[in-house]
């Protein structure tokens, strides 16, 4: 399985600033995909960062709110921009395996506050 | 609408026992994946079945799979404190969703000793 690490592993903003999470991983990609988990609810899919292209976002989920970077196969940034207590989240990154079986792995989560 | 609800929403059991999760989704998947989440953190990836599998075991681990129902069930035999968690089913649709999961609601399972 991939070893995926995040920065920073939490952290308390106030209203109407950004911040900006990294994900890492000790292989080479194709796809990262970010993820958000509200308090007490399930994981939602924000949007797949591609290497060398626009990340693809999901229904509900702009650009302008979550920009992502992926400057290379290992690493790629989720900003979440302008931010309100709604924003109050774990925000997850994830890759597939290296095997066959189309594993999903995620990284240890960005615990997020705003106040 | 999101696929893969699960049910119970929380379970608790002696230590032990055996629990079972199920979980259910609404269109075709590739594969269906579980995990276990520990207070908040990450997840951890447990045991994928593939959509032509009926059953697959992992230790203690044994997950069924159900097409024509789109139902899948988790158990987990002899369970331990340790095993206190919450356990999510996320489907794969593959092809061009490949990679993309949606996830169940969650099953909050608490062990007691």
């Amino acid at each position: 399985s991939a070893v995926i690490s995040q920065k920073p592993s939490r952290d308390i903003c106030q209203r109407g600033t950004s911040l900006t999470i990294q994900c890492q991983v000790d292989s080479q990609v194709t796809m990262m995909f970010w993820y958000r988990q509200q308090p007490g609810q399930s994981l939602t899919l924000i949007a797949t960062a591609n290497q060398g292209s626009e990340a693809t976002y999901e229904s509900g989920f702009v650009i302008d709110k979550f920009p992502i970077s992926r400057p290379n196969l290992t690493f790629s940034t989720l900003t979440v921009s302008n931010m309100s207590p709604e924003d109050s989240s774990i925000y997850l990154c994830s890759v597939p395996g290296q095997g066959q079986l189309n594993e999903q792995f995620f990284g240890p989560g960005t615990r997020l506050t705003v106040l | 609408s999101q696929q893969g609800e699960e049910d119970p929403q929380a379970l608790s059991i002696q230590e032990g026992e055996n629990a079972t999760m199920n979980c259910s989704y609404k269109t075709s998947i590739n594969n269906l994946q579980w995990y276990r989440q520990n207070s908040g953190r990450g997840l951890v990836h447990l045991i994928l079945i593939r959509s032509n599998e009926r059953e697959k075991h992992s230790g203690r681990l044994r997950v069924t799979l159900d097409t024509s129902k789109k139902s899948s069930s988790l158990l987990i035999t002899a369970s331990r404190a340790a095993d206190t968690a919450s356990y999510f089913c996320a489907a794969n649709a593959g092809g061009t969703s490949y990679g993309k999961l949606t996830f169940g609601q969650g099953t909050i399972l608490t062990v007691h000793p």
